[in-house]
């Protein structure tokens, strides 16, 4: 059973654009949830974070946005850039455990 | 910089081999995750390991173990591999005694594990 879910397995952007990728998650008890970005032949590694008590949070081009009663949270990139192209996963945990559900991925190409 | 290590990027076994992935971290971290990476599936937990000789099952754990007789080390075995277990294995690592907002998961580069 999933409980993280991307239902986008790609998505295609202009450079410059604006990238959206979007999670939605069933477990109500989640209440941290973090996006991680993966390049081929790599690791991933973490992008940007937020706690449930918040619904935005915003690093740089990067801005997470948090809709709890739609258990639903989304990614938005402004602008995309060619180097943004990657595999991103959403994930989530809670009570502070360090088990983390990760969702099944969004390939994200940024065309120039 | 934190850095995860796996001991091969790619790897060939047979059905029914016993298979060692191995996985070593240099920054002194408690904590120690073995997932799979697969199509439409995204990363799945394997076992994770708290602590040396620690280890606690994941969401997938049939057809594996683990070993963690060091702390920078975490084994993960196929006792006897099979076609399904055919992926993309990450090791993953991160402090103790800190909830997971302030310190994420740092992950190694991955073994491409094909049984034929």
């Amino acid at each position: 059973d999933q409980q993280v879910k991307q239902n986008s397995p790609s998505l295609s952007v202009q450079e410059g654009r604006i990238s959206i990728l979007n999670c939605d998650y069933t477990n109500s008890m989640f209440d941290y949830f973090l996006w991680y970005k993966k390049y081929p032949a790599e690791g991933p590694t973490f992008l940007i974070s937020i706690s449930s008590i918040k619904d935005k949070n915003e690093d740089g081009r990067f801005t997470v946005f948090l809709n709890k009663s739609a258990k639903h949270l989304s990614l938005h990139i402004v602008p995309s850039q060619p180097g943004d192209s990657a595999v991103y996963f959403c994930a989530a945990n809670s009570g502070g455990y360090q088990k983390v559900t990760f969702g099944t991925g969004t390939k994200l190409q940024v065309i120039p | 910089d934190v850095k995860v290590t796996q001991s091969s990027r790619y790897l060939v076994k047979r059905t029914g081999e016993k298979v060692f992935l191995e996985c070593v971290q240099d920054m002194d971290h408690e904590n120690m995750f073995w997932y799979r990476q697969d199509p439409g599936l995204g990363l799945r937990l394997i076992y994770f390991s708290y602590d040396v000789k620690m280890k606690e099952k994941g969401d997938i754990p049939e057809g594996y173990s683990v070993s963690r007789e060091k702390k920078e080390r975490f084994s993960l075995i196929l006792e006897s591999a099979s076609t399904n277990q055919t992926s993309m294995y990450l090791c993953a690592s991160n402090r103790a005694g800190t909830i997971l907002r302030e310190d994420t998961q740092y992950f190694g580069p991955g073994t491409r594990l094909t049984v034929l």
